[in-house]
């Protein structure tokens, strides 16, 4: 069946560090994805997307870095502040293209 | 401009009541989706209205409806309910149609005792 995964549950940096969260997806037609942020009693915040003809894309102290031949989606934090402490949610259209499917999530901590 | 917002933000209930949940897309945003998200299961996606029609519905019961007025807000309602149906539930809504990018309220997070 249709499952967006995520690699690691959680995740643990010191403040200033380089993060990675990782994400393998199914859907090999999914021509759009995305990453969320969601903080304790909010919804989840976008952060970035990326559709399928690009490799890379940055945004303000995040890069989305994809990978069709393996299906493997990746988000990076730079210099993680503590206020970067959340869930991380990737997610991909599914196979009707009419929803979009969202991993478990990595749980992100940073300390300072 | 607005976020989505979602009334209310907690509600209890006990087995086999019924429960509506209201959600206020941004404005100008046609596309409201409703997602249940729980620590086991995660985001679902329960259906998606656009111009006051479902278009998109996920795998749930029939329990599960939803409405869009002419507003673009939109209400959730859960009949029956059942102790599993406890969860965070999401309203998002997207100015670029289901697949694209949502804004996601705060959510209505209902326990069921």
């Amino acid at each position: 069946g249709e499952s967006v995964g995520l690699h690691l549950p959680t995740l643990s940096v010191q403040e200033g560090d380089n993060s990675i969260i990782n994400c393998a997806y199914s859907n090999s037609a999914s021509d759009y994805f995305i990453w969320y942020k969601q903080e304790s009693g909010k919804g989840p915040q976008f952060i970035i997307d990326i559709r399928s003809n690009m490799d890379k894309r940055q945004g303000q102290r995040v890069t989305v870095l994809l990978n069709k031949t393996v299906k493997h989606l990746s988000l990076q934090i730079a210099a993680t502040q503590p206020g970067d402490s959340a869930v991380y949610f990737c997610a991909e259209k599914n196979q009707a293209g009419t929803a979009l499917i969202f991993g478990k999530g990595t749980t992100l901590s940073v300390s300072s | 401009k607005a976020g989505v917002t979602q009334t209310p933000r907690y509600l209890i209930k006990t087995r086999g009541q019924q429960v509506t949940l209201s959600c206020s897309p941004i404005s100008g945003h046609r596309s409201v989706s409703w997602y249940q998200q729980t620590p086991g299961q995660g985001l679902q996606f329960l259906f998606e209205y656009f111009s006051e029609t479902q278009r998109n519905k996920g795998n749930f019961p029939g329990r599960f409806s939803g409405r869009q007025f002419s507003n673009s807000r939109s209400e959730m309602n859960v009949s029956t309910l059942e102790l599993g149906d406890s969860a965070l539930y999401l309203c998002a809504s997207s100015g670029q149609g289901v697949t694209e990018k949502l804004f996601f309220g705060s959510g209505t997070q209902l326990s069921v005792l």
